[in-house]
């Protein structure tokens, strides 16, 4: 039962374009959002992050967008750069109410973004 | 400032072996997660640990457990092996058990290969 999908194992965009990353989740206690940036031989590096009662957080290049009614959030990197190249993870948390386990990401099966020169 | 470091960097070890990976968190982090990455997947959880007490165990075997030290270090093992545990074995730490702005950080991982 995967509980946050990210449904495009790949994207290959233009140096200075919009980078858009897609995540699905199906868990309605999920009310913390998270990605992650990792590079090949290292550990995932935390880019930015959403909580449930924002719709919108925006961190320099980075900017998430959270549509809790279609269970849909995206980064968006405008302007892409060669070195955003890499996978990315998006992840959720749920809420204290979630039980013990409140403090567990779950992770889609990660995006791998190439951003050529 | 240190980021969260794990050792060892890599690992060999045949079927029915056990393995202890090890892991310090980011100085003031309490709270400390372990999750393991096969290749083409995202991480999956298997453990917190907060204050040195398991706060939340993923879906696996019995052959995996760990402990968390009072300096909030932690351990984790895993008893016969099998060669689906060949994977990636990363460390998470964060502030608090969880919730909103809880962001946990990453070390760079122990790759296990188990033959």
């Amino acid at each position: 039962d995967q509980q946050v999908k990210q449904n495009s194992p790949s994207l290959s965009v233009q140096e200075g374009r919009i980078s858009i990353l897609n995540c699905d989740y199906t868990n309605s206690m999920f009310d913390y959002f998270l990605w992650y940036k990792k590079y090949p031989a290292e550990g995932p590096t935390f880019l930015i992050s959403i909580s449930s009662i924002k719709d919108k957080n925006e961190d320099g290049r980075f900017t998430v967008f959270l549509n809790k009614s279609a269970k849909h959030l995206s980064l968006h990197i405008v302007p892409s750069q060669p070195g955003d190249s890499a996978v990315y993870f998006c992840a959720a948390s749920p809420s204290p109410a979630g039980g013990t386990s409140y403090g567990k990401l779950t992770f889609g099966q990660g995006t791998i973004l190439t951003v050529h020169p | 400032d240190a980021g969260v470091t794990q050792s060892p960097t890599h690992l060999i070890k045949t079927r029915g072996q056990h393995v202890t990976l090890r892991c310090s968190p980011i100085s003031g982090h309490k709270s400390v997660s372990w999750y393991q990455q096969v290749l083409g997947q995202g991480p999956q959880f298997i453990f917190q640990y907060y204050e040195k007490e398991e706060r939340g165990r993923g879906n696996f075997p019995d052959r995996f457990s760990a402990r968390q030290f009072p300096n909030y270090s932690s351990e984790l093992n895993v008893n016969a092996l099998l060669l689906g545990d060949s994977a990636l074995y990363l460390c998470a730490s964060s502030l608090r058990a969880g919730g909103s702005y809880n962001e946990q950080f990453f070390g760079p991982g122990t790759r296990l290969t188990v033959l």
